[in-house]
């Protein structure tokens, strides 16, 4: 079946330093992806998201890697800040296009 | 812009009861989608609604059900509930239906539901 899945589980980082956050997807059909963030008590938010056709988008201190070659995304986080600590979650566009299927997460964890 | 709220915040229920979670959808918005996360995991899909009609639905028994009114607020019902339910249950709002477009999700704060 589809799944999302993502390498490392929890990640420390020290405040300032970049993070990146990886995912592999096993979808080859999947050809939207969505980053999410979400902190203790919270819904996911929205931090960025690709489409197929391109292989880098930037935002806000974050940038999306996508690698369909080997179904790998990543997210990059510039100047990590206390307040990205959180869980964050991949999600790619499901068979019927009408879910998406989310991994488990990777806790980000800013150390002072 | 008003984002999407849900209703109630948190929910205690007894097994075999019946549960209604309610949503209302981010201003401009047309579809709404259910979640329900299970602590520790990611989201895992109910089902979409668009135009009062299901749009697609996950892996979940037909007790989980859902209504989409005309101003595309949605409700979530589950009946007969189960430990199992107790979860994180997600409303998201997207601009379009999710298998016609590339429309992200955008997720309310959930109702913590605890069945004991």
């Amino acid at each position: 079946g589809e799944s999302v899945g993502l390498h490392l589980p929890t990640l420390s980082v020290q405040e300032g330093d970049n993070s990146i956050i990886n995912c592999a997807y096993s979808n080859s059909a999947s050809d939207y992806f969505i980053w999410y963030k979400q902190e203790s008590g919270k819904g996911p938010q929205f931090i960025i998201d690709i489409r197929s056709n391109m292989d880098k988008r930037q935002g806000q201190r974050v940038t999306v890697l996508l690698n369909k070659t080997v179904k790998h995304l990543s997210l990059q986080i510039a100047a990590t800040q206390p307040g990205d600590s959180a869980v964050y979650f991949c999600a790619e566009n499901g068979d019927y296009g009408q879910n998406f299927v989310f991994g488990p997460g990777t806790r980000l964890s800013v150390l002072p | 812009e008003t984002g999407v709220t849900q209703s109630p915040t948190h929910l205690i229920k007894t097994r075999g009861q019946q549960v209604t979670l309610r949503c209302s959808s981010q201003s401009g918005h047309n579809t709404v989608s259910w979640y329900q996360q299970a602590l520790g995991q990611g989201p895992q899909f109910i089902f979409q609604y668009y135009r009062e009609e299901e749009n697609g639905r996950g892996n979940f028994p037909p007790r989980f059900s859902g209504l989409q009114f005309p101003n595309y607020s949605s409700e979530l019902n589950v009946n007969a509930l189960e430990l199992d339910d107790s979860a994180l249950y997600l409303c998201a709002s997207s601009l379009y239906p999710t298998g016609t477009s590339n429309s992200p999700l955008h997720f309310g704060n959930g109702t913590r539901l605890t069945v004991t």
